[in-house]
């Protein structure tokens, strides 16, 4: 059974850079079967997809979010990571990682990780 | 982007009854070539992320109870629950994955 969990600062101050990390465990990050994506959720903006990332490296991003994302993956460790520069209070959100059903930006997500809160705030 | 909208934002239904939840896109998620409708449902109980029930608009993720059922075709589409149990008190969204960005409707709470 698949487990995802995201881990990183719960604080970021404005202007610098949120760094998070997935942990996958019992499968792999390698699978050609699968894209694995991140998913904010804020009480203003709801539901809202950050990007995913392939094993191979390939990313897809939000336009709305494009210019200030990064994502990548270390299939060594069975984790991928997201990095989202320049925040601000409209960052302040709970993060989750989650896996596409399918290896493509068009599946569903069909594993979550519980979510990590992070709050940008000097 | 695809604007998804939901409605009711949030409804109250009696054990045993039944509650239907409606998602209506800003353009059609039906892909002509498969004939599928790339629509998903979700529920998310509080403390918890959100779980998927329903994709291809109809198709039920293993081990959703079959009281959830999605219907619809194009850019209008539902969600029944049948019969409420009180373990499905929860948000429930919908989700086209039609086109990128994916995005999701604004949520529907649902309360006995």
């Amino acid at each position: 059974h698949l487990q995802m969990q995201e881990s990183g600062p719960g604080l970021v101050k404005p202007s610098e850079t949120l760094s998070l990390t997935c942990t996958v465990s019992d499968g792999s990050i390698s699978s050609s079967h699968h894209h694995w994506g991140w998913v904010r959720q804020s009480p203003g903006k709801g539901l809202e997809w950050i990007g995913n990332i392939y094993y191979g490296g390939r990313t897809f991003r939000n336009p709305s979010l494009k210019s200030r994302v990064t994502i990548s993956v270390d299939t060594s460790k069975n984790q991928f990571y997201l990095r989202l520069s320049a925040v601000t209070a409209a960052d302040t959100a709970m993060y989750y990682c989650a896996r596409h059903k399918e290896a493509a930006t068009g599946s569903p997500f069909d594993y979550w990780g519980q979510g990590t809160l992070v709050t940008v705030s000097s | 982007d695809i604007v998804m909208t939901q409605s009711p934002d949030s409804l109250a239904v009696s054990l045993g009854e039944r509650a239907t939840i409606n998602c209506k896109s800003s353009q059609s998620v039906l892909y002509s070539s498969n004939s599928q409708n790339y629509l998903a449902w979700y529920q998310q109980k509080p403390g918890q992320p959100p779980k998927l029930l329903i994709y291809w608009a109809s198709t039920r993720e293993s081990g959703v109870p079959d009281r959830f059922s999605g219907s619809g075709s194009g850019a209008d589409f539902t969600l029944t629950i049948s019969s409420l149990q009180a373990e499905d008190v929860a948000v429930y969204y919908c989700q086209q994955y039609y086109s990128t960005p994916p995005t999701f409707g604004g949520g529907t709470k649902v309360e006995i």
